[in-house]
């Protein structure tokens, strides 16, 4: 069965450092996601690709995070520099249309920033 | 206010319980799903649903669009369903999660 793929799985970084995380959607998924997940809470949206066009980042702290969709296909989420406050679960998900229908998540990207 | 709440928080239970676990919404919504997510983080969809009820296994999920509630349910719960249940819902082209809960089923 088609999965959606993250790596790393798991990353420790020293604030101040760059970070990046890769997805890789389902093959033919036209939408991707980048969700954020603080410990004990839900996901929050960060950033929605249609395509290679950025569709949604409104929620994403632009001075610090940056994400590229450039073939349509992968897609990498930055950070930097890092701060404490980004620790979090960092989760890619995919969808086959742009709607809310159905999105496939992948393992997500454990960030600790000591 | 969240547009999307869970309850309970947390919720223990011993092995062979029937869990209950609720959720309420304030905004229009085209779909509501239930998400599973491990402790290893990933996030599995389990229920999408904008009527009636689903049943898959011994889990079962109910919403009733004019109450904006909707409820899953797990019969006979064994330690393997442990983990964080997530409703979310579909609004507008975007996701509204609720904060989860945190089930624990003990042997």
């Amino acid at each position: 069965e088609a999965e959606v793929a993250q790596s790393p799985r798991y990353k420790i970084t020293e604030k101040s450092q760059a970070v990046a995380f890769w997805c890789d959607p389902i093959s033919g998924h036209a939408t991707l996601y980048w969700y954020r997940q603080i410990l004990g809470q839900g996901p929050e949206l960060l950033v929605q690709f249609q395509d290679e066009s950025v569709v949604d980042d409104s929620q994403l702290p632009k001075d610090r995070f940056s994400a590229e969709r450039l073939k349509g296909v992968d897609s990498t989420l930055k950070i930097q520099p890092a701060e404490l406050g980004d620790s979090a679960m960092y989760l890619c998900a995919s969808s086959l249309v742009r709607t809310n229908y159905e999105q496939y998540f992948g393992p997500g990207t454990r960030l600790t920033v000591t | 206010k969240n547009e999307v709440e869970q309850s309970p928080q947390n919720l223990t239970a011993q092995e062979g319980e029937f869990i209950t676990i609720n959720c309420s919404y304030s905004v229009g919504i085209s779909a509501l799903h239930w998400l599973q997510q491990h402790p290893g983080g990933g996030i599995v969809s389990l229920f999408m649903l904008s009527s009636g009820k689903k049943k898959h296994g011994r889990l079962i999920a109910t919403i009733n669009i004019q109450e904006k509630h909707s409820s899953l349910h797990i019969t006979a719960s064994h330690p393997r369903d442990s983990a964080v249940y997530i409703c979310a819902v579909g609004y507008n082209n975007d996701m509204r999660f609720g904060a989860g809960t945190r089930l624990t089923v003990k042997p």
